[in-house]
């Protein structure tokens, strides 16, 4: 049963550019959750969404980060005109259910440097 | 709102040592607690979890035990190995989201 897999690993983009990161879950998960690692920093909630839902966005910057998890197909992260302060660990996880005792299970990220 | 508190790091032992890295946090309610493992370049791996007051999570030789009356959750390991060396996050969780605290950088020396 392979694990949470995001691509790309590595991301290099210029001021200004557009970056999408893809989350596919695990085998029978349905519930994706992002997270943003700063260097030398814990992980930070961005959004959780289900299958065509956004379910909570309270962690997402209101201004160019969205995130949508279609019916098929990965989840993705997307970034609009990047600036250095992006320049993070993106994080994506996935758990079979919802709820405080549910373990939410990570992919290795995908690091995304701005220039 | 809620935390999560870690001592900072870095940690530096030498092998065979005895392992403490603290953790308390702060929440409402009956929060999850949780341990995880991130080794350099890679994501993170949860390594135990509890989810009531007095349990204990084990995994690998590391133990955590859920103490309510002191709000803490610190991870221990009776003999730690190089291969341990890695940066660990305690965490709770909070409605459908993880909080986590800042992290401590474990270095075991051989």
């Amino acid at each position: 049963n392979a694990g949470v897999m995001q691509n790309p690993r590595h991301l290099v983009r210029r001021r200004g550019q557009e970056a999408r990161l893809r989350c596919s879950p695990m085998k029978g998960h349905s519930h994706v959750y992002w997270y943003r690692q700063l260097p030398e920093e814990g992980l930070k909630f961005m959004v959780y969404l289900q299958k065509e839902n956004i379910i909570d966005e309270s962690g997402m910057p209101k201004e160019r980060f969205s995130a949508e998890f279609p019916k098929e197909g990965p989840s993705i992260l997307r970034i609009q005109q990047v600036v250095r302060g992006d320049s993070a660990a993106y994080f994506c996880a996935s758990s079979l259910g919802t709820g405080v005792t549910e373990t939410q299970y990570f992919g290795p990220g995908t690091r995304l440097l701005v220039l | 709102g809620d935390s999560v508190t870690q001592m900072e790091g870095p940690v530096t032992l030498s092998e065979e040592a005895f392992l403490t890295i603290n953790c308390t946090y702060t929440a409402t309610g009956y929060p999850s607690l949780f341990w995880y493992v991130q080794y350099p370049g890679e994501g993170l791996q949860l390594l135990l979890k509890a989810t009531k007051a007095d349990d204990k999570g084990s995994n690998k030789g590391f133990e955590a035990t859920y103490r309510k009356e002191t709000t803490s959750f610190h991870l221990e390991k009776g003999s730690v190995q190089v291969s341990d060396s890695a940066v660990y996050f305690c965490a709770l969780s909070r409605d459908d989201k993880i909080i986590f605290g800042k992290g401590t950088r474990l270095h075991i020396l051989p």
